[in-house]
């Protein structure tokens, strides 16, 4: 049962455009969403969140998106650059802080010069 | 400030023997988070400890694994027996103890293990 998805494995975009992520979750229980990036043999780098309550946050080049009633979070980074080239994951959790983090498949984002 | 510390990076065990991954946390941080990402696919969670006590294991096996975060030390993850399908990259990753607040996850380089 997949509550995290992913649905497009990789992305390729133009150096200094738009790339835009998409995931969807099925559990409402979910209440703090993350984005992390790994790249090969290292491991994720946590990038942005946003919490449940909030629609949209922010962080320099990183926007994510949150609908709720869609069940469906957007990572937004703009300017893309060739070092943004990595796999990026997103990531759920629900209800008390120390919980466990379900993760998607993950989508290989290839910035190309 | 050091960020999580995993060892080793990678490890071969032949099938029957046991694998011992270890974790030390970010300095400050009390909880531990155990992570298993089989090859193209995403991080799948195992088990969540603090000091002295497993908090959530709802995503261990139930056989031939074992982890334990004691008073002193790092974190370690116990695999017996190892089997091919054990092979996999194993995260570690660790949080603060702030309570009533979100709490990111900072991870490690990861253990790959190869059973041969």
């Amino acid at each position: 049962d997949q509550q995290v998805k992913q649905n497009s494995p990789s992305l390729s975009v133009q150096e200094g455009r738009i790339s835009i992520l998409n995931c969807d979750y099925t559990n409402s229980m979910f209440d703090y969403f993350l984005w992390y990036k790994k790249y090969p043999a290292e491991g994720p780098t946590f990038l942005i969140s946003i919490s449940s309550i909030k629609d949209k946050n922010e962080d320099g080049r990183f926007t994510v998106f949150l609908n709720k009633s869609a069940k469906h979070l957007s990572l937004h980074i703009v300017p893309s650059q060739p070092g943004d080239s990595a796999v990026y994951f997103c990531a759920a959790s629900a209800g008390a802080a120390g919980n466990k983090l379900t993760f998607g498949g993950g989508t290989r984002v290839l910035v190309k010069p | 400030n050091a960020g999580v510390m995993q060892n080793p990076r990678h490890l071969v065990r032949r099938r029957g023997q046991e694998a011992r991954l270890r974790c030390s946390p970010m300095k400050g941080h009390s909880h531990v988070y155990w992570y298993r990402q089989l090859p193209e696919e995403g991080l799948k969670f195992m088990v969540y400890l603090q000091k002295e006590n497993i908090i959530d294991e709802s995503g261990m096996p139930k056989e031939r694994f074992s982890a334990e975060f004691p008073k002193e030390g790092p974190s370690i993850l116990r695999i017996q027996q190892v089997v091919r399908g054990d092979s996999a990259a194993y995260f570690c990753a660790s949080s603060p103890n702030r309570m009533g607040a979100k709490n990111i996850q900072y991870f490690g380089a990861g253990t790959r293990l190869s059973v041969l």
